[in-house]
């Protein structure tokens, strides 16, 4: 059973940058059968795709968020990261890893579903 | 860009009763690629269907989805207790706003 766990600092000062790792059990990021996902819900709203990465290195944003991600993997560490620079109070949200499957048409790769997800961490933007 | 919108907002049924909650995108999409989740407070979302009408690993037979083109449902035959909780639909990188079940 595939298991996700994020992990960070639930406090982030208006214009630093949040940084989270997720670390996954129960599977390997290099089996190369799936892509790995940051997803994130501000509290009482609804889901927003942050961006993706394959084993490999290749990484697929969300174009609202692609200028301030940045999404990293470890294969050694079997952990996945992401970075989302120049935060405001609209990025507060409970943000979650998560494991899925993609697909590819004419514009490019895009994320199919996502089928495990981490339990989420909430991560509050404050001074 | 895709914009997916969910009908209605919310839903208020009884215990055994059914649920048709509607999913439609802004442009023709590609079935084979359209989710639902079902998250309940507190909770991570949890996948019940992809390509639109097959059932993730261990999701009820209760669940099921259809559509095409640009309209798509989600039916849940007879709701349980435990299925009162917000639904999604996601195309590609994009999430609907969700249908919310709650028990009337």
């Amino acid at each position: 059973q595939v298991q996700l766990q994020e992990s960070g600092p639930g406090l982030v000062k208006p214009s630093q940058t949040l940084s989270l790792t997720c670390t996954v059990s129960g599977g390997s990021i290099s089996s190369g059968d799936y892509y790995w996902s940051w997803i994130r819900q501000p509290p009482g709203k609804g889901l927003e795709w942050i961006g993706y990465i394959y084993y490999s290195g290749s990484t697929y944003y969300n174009p609202s968020l692609k200028s301030r991600v940045t999404i990293s993997v470890d294969t050694s560490k079997n952990q996945f990261s992401l970075k989302l620079s120049s935060v405001t109070a609209a990025d507060t949200a409970v943000y979650y890893c998560a494991r899925g499957g993609d697909y590819y048409d004419s514009s490019g790769y895009y994320p199919y579903y996502f089928d495990y997800w981490g339990q989420g961490t909430l991560v509050t933007v404050s001074s | 860009e895709i914009v997916l919108t969910q009908s209605p907002g919310t839903l208020s049924l009884s215990p055994g009763e059914r649920a048709t909650l509607s999913c439609r995108a802004s442009q023709s999409v590609s079935s084979s690629y359209l989710a639902w989740y079902q998250q309940k407070p507190g909770q991570a979302p949890r996948l019940l269907i992809y390509g639109a009408s097959s059932r993730a690993t261990g999701i009820p037979d209760r669940f099921s989805g259809s559509g095409s083109g640009t309209d798509f449902t989600l039916t849940i035959s007879r709701l349980e207790p435990e299925d009162f909780a917000v639904y999604y639909c996601q195309q590609g990188g994009t999430f609907g706003p969700g249908t919310k079940v709650d028990i009337k």
